[in-house]
């Protein structure tokens, strides 16, 4: 079975400054990989996902991921925050056989300050 | 654009009551699942279906029941609410048999058991 791994719960960073969420994956098949982002109440939105080809993955507001197979990385990345990016971020992962649900990471708070 | 619609968004039960927490989705997916949310532990699976009349078991799935009569349509019901059930509720749909195509998620239910 696939699992997810978030290794940092929060990550508080300056507007304007970079930030780079932490991901890492173990599965014994190929995986797909996604990030979603989570607005406070609200549901799971897509940010961006890798499926095959390109390691660098572009995504909406200006966030992108690179996939690394030899470290079992998908690590989210962003050259300059704003406020308005504060959210809850979740790593998955799916594969192509059994039940292709995505297995979740335990999530990363992002808290942008001023 | 609807997309996937839970309905109530919040509901307070007390130990030993059911309810049925409704999700229905638009976009004519065959794939829907149900997610439990809790803190620090990212999203579970706790019920899935590959199109009406197939339902399966994720990773939680006691103390739940699921069915799907409609291509649209897949409720969630607690039989009997214990307060471990407490949580916040996600629906998602995606289409094509495959694992690559990204879920759409509702905007949840938070579910107190008191």
């Amino acid at each position: 079975a696939q699992s997810v791994t978030q290794l940092d719960s929060q990550v508080p960073v300056f507007e304007e400054a970079p930030v780079e969420l932490r991901c890492n994956y173990s599965s014994s098949v190929s995986v797909y990989l996604f990030w979603y982002v989570q607005y406070p109440n609200q549901g799971l939105q897509l940010l961006l996902k890798y499926l095959s080809g390109s390691t660098l993955v572009k995504g909406i507001n200006g966030f992108e991921a690179e996939f690394n197979k030899s470290q079992t990385s998908f690590h989210l990345r962003k050259p300059s925050v704003h406020i308005s990016d504060t959210a809850e971020y979740f790593c998955a992962v799916r594969v192509d056989t059994g039940r292709r649900a995505l297995t979740f990471g335990s999530g990363t708070r992002l808290q942008v300050q001023p | 654009n609807a997309g996937v619609t839970q309905t109530p968004k919040f509901q307070v039960l007390k130990t030993g009551q059911s309810m049925t927490l409704q999700c229905a989705q638009d976009m004519n997916h065959e794939y829907m699942s149900w997610y439990r949310q809790d803190p620090g532990m990212g999203l579970r699976l706790i019920h899935y279906s590959v199109g009406a009349g197939i339902t399966d078991q994720g990773e939680v799935p006691n103390g739940y029941n699921v069915s799907r009569s409609t291509t649209e349509d897949f409720p969630l019901r607690l039989l009997s609410a214990a307060p471990s059930q407490t949580s916040v509720y996600f629906c998602a749909s995606r289409g094509g048999p495959t694992g690559n195509q990204p879920q759409h998620f509702g905007d949840g239910t938070r579910l107190s058991i008191l």
